[in-house]
């Protein structure tokens, strides 16, 4: 019964490269989320997808970041051009909604640190 | 300014002690969300309420949602050195399927 597969676990970049974050979501599960938590801060939403499908991006720094779901695969949050305020853990949570009407649980992996030098 | 408040955002308590953690907000929600997150590690779901008013408990903890589905409390009866940890609430509102928007945690300490 695996859970929300992230990896890594740790990511180190220095300035300028760039970070490639996976997730692979529950079995079941079709819909993605994922939150960055700064240091000493609370967990904020940065996007939700589909497969194939951007539903809510409202939460993603306008540049240098982008996030995809393919068809088969895991998901992808890529960070281009690392800076030092990059440095975070980066959350991705996964959900199976049953209906307009259901309740949305989301379950969450165990998260990639990313730490930029 | 946090949509979702939680208080307090510090406690140390002695092992059996009874604790609240609150959550509050000016906003309605279509349901709230409880977690708990340990160091390194992603949020656990502890658990889902929906309905105003609503009670659910799970060992010794009791969780509440407000009549209004504003608010909602988390209150551990007989606390164990085991329930240390970081307790976080997260809020959906509208649609399910929505992002959840989630309070500044309660980083409670239980003592032997």
């Amino acid at each position: 019964n695996a859970g929300v597969m992230q990896n890594p676990r740790h990511l180190v970049r220095r300035r300028g490269q760039e970070a490639r974050l996976r997730c692979s979501p529950m079995k079941g599960h079709s819909h993605v989320y994922w939150y960055r938590q700064l240091p000493e801060e609370g967990l904020k939403f940065m996007v939700y997808l589909q497969k194939e499908n951007i539903i809510d991006e409202s939460g993603m720094p306008k540049e240098r970041f982008s996030a995809e779901f393919p068809k088969e695969g895991p998901s992808i949050l890529r960070i281009q051009q690392v800076v030092r305020g990059d440095s975070a853990a980066y959350f991705c949570a996964s959900s199976r909604l049953a209906g307009l009407s259901s309740y949305n649980e989301q379950f969450f992996g165990p998260g990639t640190r990313l730490t930029v030098l | 300014t946090q949509l979702l408040e939680q208080s307090p955002q510090f406690l140390s308590i002695q092992e059996g002690e009874n604790l609240t953690v609150y959550c509050n907000s000016s906003s309605v929600f279509s349901s709230l969300q409880w977690y708990r997150q340990e160091p390194g590690e992603g949020p656990v779901l502890l658990v889902t309420v929906v309905t105003g008013g609503e009670v659910k408990k799970l060992k010794r903890l009791t969780f509440q949602f407000g009549d209004a589905r504003k608010d909602s409390s988390l209150h551990i009866t007989a606390a164990q050195p085991g329930d240390t940890g970081l307790y976080l609430c997260a809020g959906e509102m509208g649609y399910a399927g929505n992002m959840l928007t989630f309070g500044g945690g309660t980083r409670l300490m239980v003592k032997p």
